[in-house]
Order: structure tokens, then sequence, then C-alpha cells
């Protein structure tokens, strides 16, 4: 069926460091669609990367992402860690029923 | 102003009670959902509606029913209510193309059931 599998439950990060939050998916179906959502305290979860296309970098608010079709995988990165990156990042899928599927997510704390 | 409106942002129930959580969307999408979020766990989806059918249900219970008067409404009511249905309730619109359309999602609905 299908999933997708964030390990890092808690990432915690001196200010300035690069940012890499680890997203890898299974599916069924042959078209992927990924996602990451940031959801911060007391708000909404809002969209931050999407793509569909293989080995293609995906960027937005200093974030980026590529999806490679062939491990599975679509990482978050981002150069250097503001303490404003602290919140909870979804991975997420679109599946073959036309739902998107969220990861248990990662919390980034960003400390000074 | 919000695109995604739930009403009430906060509520406190009695067990065994029944509530309504409000769910209107000004953005002219097909699609609307409902996911709930309890304390330290993830975003789990509930249920999915495209043009005010349902088309996924992933909750086992049937105290939990989606309420659709209006393509831009997708209310959610939940009855005999559980301290374990302590949550916060989201509810979330799509242009329902599948693709690469993604989910735009309302504040919340904070349910306390004491």
């Amino acid at each position: 069926g299908d999933s997708v599998t964030q390990k890092e439950g808690l990432v915690t990060l001196t200010e300035g460091l690069p940012v890499m939050l680890n997203c890898t998916y299974q599916t069924i179906y042959s078209n992927a669609f990924l996602f990451w959502y940031v959801h911060y305290l007391n708000e909404s979860p809002r969209l931050l990367l999407k793509s569909s296309t293989d080995n293609k970098r995906t960027e937005h608010q200093g974030f980026h992402a590529t999806l490679h079709k062939s491990s599975s995988s679509f990482h978050l990165q981002k150069s250097s860690a503001q303490l404003s990156d602290s919140a909870l990042y979804y991975c997420a899928l679109r599946n073959s029923n036309n739902r998107i599927f969220f990861g248990d997510g990662t919390q980034l704390v960003v400390k000074p | 102003d919000p695109k995604i409106i739930q009403k009430p942002k906060y509520l406190v129930a009695v067990t065994g009670s029944e509530k309504i959580l409000i769910c209107e969307q000004y953005l002219g999408h097909n699609a609307m959902y409902w996911y709930r979020q309890s304390a330290k766990k993830p975003l789990e989806f509930m249920f999915s509606y495209s043009y005010q059918k349902l088309m996924d249900n992933q909750t086992a219970s049937s105290r939990f029913q989606p309420q659709s008067s209006k393509k831009n409404h997708l209310d959610l009511q939940i009855t005999a209510l559980k301290p374990d249905d302590s949550a916060t309730y989201f509810c979330a619109s799509s242009q329902d193309g599948g693709g690469d359309s993604d989910y735009t999602f309302g504040s919340g609905t904070r349910l306390l059931v004491i």
C-alpha cells in the first residue's frame, strides 16, 4: 500500500547549520506526487514544496527538495537554518485514491 | 480574509454529548477533507468529499459523520463524544483534479472532551 516514512521525529540544529529532513515513500501509483507541508504552532499546515518530476530540484522560501523516483525519496533541505524555521514538517504523498497521505512529521528545532 | 473558515476555534464538550464542527471554504474548490491531529500524533486523514459526495473514509467509528449541505461546506458531526476524541480537527480543500493540486487547510477546531 501507500506510505510515507519520515524517520526522524525530532531534529535539533544550531542556527546557521544546514537542514536535511528525510522522506521516503512507497506507492503503487506510477505517477507519484510528493509534497512538503510546514506546520507552525497554532497555525494551519501550509504547503512548502511539491513535485512530480523525477530528478528536478524544487525550491521555495530557501528550502529545496528533489524527487528521486529511483530511491523513492523526497528529502527537504536548506543551506542555513534560521530560528524561524522551527516547526513541524510533513512529507506527503498523493495516493492512487487521489488523497494526500501525510507522514508522521519531523519536528525541527533551531537553537541560537 | 481567511479562505477556509472553521468554527468554533475552541470547543469544550462533555463526554457523551454531540457536537458539530463547521467548515466553509471560499476558494471555489470542489473537494473537501477532514483531518485530525491528536496530541503528539501526526495528521490523520478522516474523510474526503468531492462534489459533495463521499470519496474516501478512513474513520472506523460511525460516531463521526460528515455533512455537506452546500458545495463549499463540509461539517463534521461527532456523537457520543469520548475523551479520546480530544484533538485538533482540520478541514482542508483542493481543486480535485488530482495531480499536483495541493490542499489548503483551515485554522482548525481544538476540541477538548471532559
